[in-house]
């Protein structure tokens, strides 16, 4: 069965800083990874999302995100937080065949100024 | 396109009476499913549906029903509410020939007293 580990609960940056937040997940084939944002009272949105090829991909926002499959991992950055990042974020791991995707329990992010 | 519209978008109830929370999609989406949002334990499956008069459950089925007469429309039934079903609800449709990402309704938020 899939299963994706978000460890991280709560994370709290200073504007500017760096973020890295941590995905770890369990599948027994080549998955497919995303990261969706949810800020307070929405929808979940896309940001990014691996499929094959380049293990570091691009995603909106300014955010990126690099597959390592050694490590099982598919952890998300960005090079300096705005305020607006303030969110929550779901790391998911999806089924080609019958679409099922499965999410971690999700990592809320608060900004400081 | 609209996407994913889900009704309502809040709801209260009281323990024992039932209702549909509606959910369509406009992108002839083959897969669509239902989640809820708890804090602390992101989002877990409900039930899906692989295409139209084809449903099956996902990881906490109990107390809702559904059913795919149309390849649009995806309701969720509660039969008898209790509080325990008080969460955030999402639907999301996924495209079968493409899989490329879960597209997300706005979410209901339902109270059960």
């Amino acid at each position: 069965a899939q299963s994706v580990t978000q460890p991280d609960i709560h994370i709290t940056v200073s504007e500017g800083a760096s973020l890295e937040l941590r995905c770890n997940y369990s599948y027994g084939a080549t998955p497919y990874l995303f990261w969706y944002v949810q800020s307070p009272g929405q929808g979940l949105q896309l940001l990014l999302k691996y499929f094959s090829g380049d293990t570091l991909v691009q995603g909106i926002k300014g955010f990126e995100a690099e597959f390592k499959r050694s490590q099982s991992s598919f952890n998300l950055r960005k090079p300096s937080v705005h305020w607006s990042d303030a969110a929550e974020y779901f790391c998911a791991v999806g089924a080609i065949g019958y679409q099922k995707v499965t999410f971690g329990t999700g990592t809320k992010l608060q900004v400081i100024p | 396109n609209a996407g994913v519209t889900q009704t309502p978008k809040f709801q209260v109830l009281k323990t024992g009476q039932s209702m549909t929370l509606q959910c369509a999609q406009d992108m002839n989406h083959e897969y669509m499913s239902w989640y809820r949002q708890d804090p602390g334990m992101g989002l877990r499956l409900i039930h899906y549906s692989v295409g139209a008069g084809i449903t099956d459950q996902g990881e906490v089925p109990n107390g809702y029903n559904v059913s795919r007469s149309t390849t649009e429309d995806f309701p969720l039934r509660l039969l008898s509410a209790a509080p325990s079903q008080t969460s955030v609800y999402f639907c999301a449709s996924i495209s079968s020939t493409r899989f490329t990402e879960a597209f997300f309704g706005q979410g209901t938020r339902l109270t059960v007293v």
